[in-house]
């Protein structure tokens, strides 16, 4: 299976900060990265796929970079709604497995 | 508008079963790929289980195989999960997940758009 590690774990931020998000790959995925936010109590909402193609109504100070093993979800300019968990899931092939998660907190 | 609405979860005990539902509505459920993914209390997500579109192929996580059983029911635009043997490790919130994706010549790439609330799961030890 493909391992993804996530970091930070926790990130604590500010509104109006940019923030990175980084994901690894145990091995290549190429571009088959996918980002998800989730907050308490609530289901995941797909933000990314394919690395860095935005779902349709994510805002654009989303962003998803990388390819290979190394990957990003930045955020460019934080706002209230954005603090959450976030995790990456590799869809290069099945089982498609989660990183452990980042918790953005507010400072 | 796409909704997903899990149904089934509840209190069992060690070595018991129980049977998840989802109910799609919103979309045409026949032309999409469905997945069981589960969160266990305070962790992170686990995909466990994937059918296609037509019910066949399915797809499941080591640590489910051989106890769970995806199925679908395109008249009904439901999903299902036969969860057999259960133990205190799968203790988690269940969500239906709609895939959405691209194949190309050598694959498909799938991604999870949609997401159900979740059902709650509790194996009691």
């Amino acid at each position: 299976d493909i391992l993804m590690t996530q970091s930070p774990s926790t990130l604590s931020a500010s509104v109006g900060d940019r923030v990175t998000i980084t994901c690894r790959a145990s091995q290549s995925i190429s571009s088959w990265l996918a980002w998800y936010q989730q907050k308490p109590g609530k289901a995941p909402k797909f933000l990314i796929h394919d690395a860095s193609i935005l779902e349709s109504g994510v805002p654009s100070r989303f962003s998803g970079s990388g390819s290979g093993t190394e990957f990003t979800l930045t955020i460019s300019s934080l706002q209230p709604d954005d603090f959450a968990t976030y995790y990456c899931q590799q869809h290069k092939s099945y089982p498609y497995t989660f990183g452990q998660g980042t918790k953005l907190e507010i400072k | 508008e796409v909704q997903l609405v899990e149904s089934g979860g509840g209190l069992v005990q060690r070595g018991g079963s129980l049977r998840l539902s989802c109910v799609a509505s919103g979309f045409t459920f026949s032309s999409y790929s469905m997945n069981w993914v589960r969160q266990a209390p305070g962790k992170s997500l686990e995909w466990i289980s994937y059918v296609s579109h037509t019910g066949s192929p399915v797809y499941y996580a080591d640590s489910v195989k051989g106890r769970f059983t995806i199925s679908r029911d395109n008249v009904k635009n439901s999903l299902f999960l036969q969860m057999n043997s259960l133990t205190a490790e799968d203790t988690a919130v269940y969500y239906c997940a709609r895939d959405s994706g691209y194949c190309t010549t050598s694959d498909c790439y799938r991604w999870h758009d949609y997401w159900g609330p979740g059902t709650l799961v509790t194996v009691s030890s």
